[in-house]
């Protein structure tokens, strides 16, 4: 089936710095991309769609500034947090509209850890 | 106004007793239902999808049906390694997705 892969799966960054998460769709190419939170034990939070080469669409309460979000190409999208904080420590997981049958497909997931 | 709710919460099952995940959903224009099972610290793997009324789709021990107005996960004689969060989810026109809060499935050896 279609594979969607993130890198880092895991990721300490300083407060302060800035860190970058990849999503990649591996046999497929995503038409949209869509880049969620989840805190422990809660469903996800969409944070932003994107597409190929446009401006991504964040949900309300999401800052653009902080939480910056390329679709450069058919099969990459990235998730730069600026500036983090401590309180940006989350899972960040992307997923990939694209395929037979427009199935959405989840990536593997990031662990960012904020110290 | 656009919900999907999941229920239960949580079930706990002993390996071997069949039962079924609900799935409703209000969002007018369905363009797919989907299903996914989520483990801890992991993103959630795809399952399903289904697109109309009275569509059914199986792999394995799960059978996934569709109504105008929800959708049943059921297990059949489940195993501990079925234990996981299942979500569904319903696209609606164009990149309108909406998630469930999920359904936290124990399955006791």
């Amino acid at each position: 089936g279609a594979v969607v892969s993130q890198h880092p799966s895991r990721v300490i960054c300083k407060s302060g710095t800035s860190v970058k998460i990849e999503c990649r769709s591996l046999d497929f190419q995503a038409t949209t991309m869509f880049w969620y939170r989840q805190f422990p034990k809660q469903s996800l939070m969409l944070m932003a769609t994107s597409n190929e080469g446009s401006k991504a669409t964040y949900e309300q309460g999401v800052e653009k500034d902080k939480f910056l979000i390329n679709h450069a190409s058919l099969t990459l999208s990235t998730l730069t947090v600026t500036s983090a904080h401590p309180e940006d420590s989350s899972f960040y997981i992307c997923s990939a509209r694209g395929g037979s049958g427009n199935t959405i497909y989840f990536g593997e997931g990031s662990w960012l850890t904020v110290v | 106004e656009d919900q999907v709710t999941q229920s239960p919460e949580a079930l706990r099952l002993q390996e071997g007793e069949s039962s079924s995940l609900n799935c409703s959903y209000t969002v007018s224009g369905l363009r797919g239902l989907f299903w996914y099972r989520q483990d801890p610290g992991k993103g959630p793997e795809f399952l399903f999808t289904l697109y109309s009324a009275g569509e059914e789709k199986e792999k394995e021990r799960l059978k996934a049906t569709l109504t105008k107005k929800e959708s049943f996960l059921h297990i059949t004689a489940p195993k501990p390694e079925d234990s996981a969060t299942y979500l569904c989810a319903v696209l609606k026109g164009g990149n309108q997705f909406y998630f469930g809060t999920g359904t936290s499935l124990t399955v006791i050896p």
